[in-house]
């Protein structure tokens, strides 16, 4: 079955540095693929999405490429603030994006920024 | 943006009592939302897919006889852990569909509830 795998956390990083969060995904067919944010006391936002191969999602400085050949769908950002201190999750969904079907998600990768 | 308020946040109880966690879309009508379980270290699982006024949809190794889902109103959707146990203790969230023409994204999740059962 579909599958999703992020890289574990914590990540702690200084104000300023450069994320990564790595994503790898599994699917028969050819998913959509979501970053959803959690911040503290917070249910689950959409921080950014990509539909099909080769898409760039991107919102607030975040960024993320659809890459088929790798099946993967990192996270980065050029500079963190200490307010992205959160949980990440990436996510697939089988059925067409933007339709509120019901998604597969990775385990959650916690995000420390100091100042 | 629309909001899914879930109740309570975390709840402790003892174990064979029956607890009851809600979701409610705000400020929209929700025909279909989602229940998932995660465990410590552990991935987001469904567990179910309620759907205003009919039976809801369980995954596999889901017990629907343990885990009662509701949702008899668009706004409310409630799940009851009934005989609760250790093995039971979880992360449970939902979310919520939003099927309205004016909606740019379409799920919603609300903040999760902790259980806890001793």
């Amino acid at each position: 079955g579909d599958s999703v795998t992020q890289m574990e956390g914590p990540v702690t990083l200084s104000e300023e540095a450069f994320l990564t969060i790595n994503c790898t995904y599994t699917a028969t067919g050819y998913p959509s693929l979501f970053w959803y944010v959690q911040y503290p006391g917070e249910g689950l936002q959409l921080l950014l999405k990509a539909t099909k191969a080769d898409d760039k999602g991107s919102n607030k400085g975040f960024e993320a490429t659809y890459r088929k050949e790798t099946t993967s769908f990192h996270l980065e950002k050029g500079s963190v603030q200490v307010s992205d201190s959160a949980v990440y999750f990436c996510a697939l969904s089988d059925r067409p994006s933007n339709s509120g079907y019901a998604l597969n998600f990775g385990k959650g990768t916690s995000l420390l920024v100091t100042p | 943006g629309a909001v899914v308020s879930q109740h309570p946040s975390w709840v402790i109880c003892k174990s064979g009592t029956s607890v009851k966690i809600e979701c409610r879309s705000l400020d929209f009508q929700a025909t279909t939302m989602f229940w998932y379980r995660q465990f410590p270290k552990q991935s987001l699982m469904l567990m179910a897919t309620s759907n205003e006024g009919s039976k809801a949809t369980y995954e596999q190794g889901v017990e629907k006889d343990k885990f009662l889902i509701n949702h008899a109103s668009l706004t409310l959707s409630t799940l009851t852990v009934t005989s609760a146990h250790p093995e039971d203790s979880s992360f449970y969230i939902c979310s919520a569909r939003d099927n309205s023409p004016r909606a740019n994204e379409k799920l919603f999740f609300g903040s999760g509830t902790q259980l806890s059962v001793l």
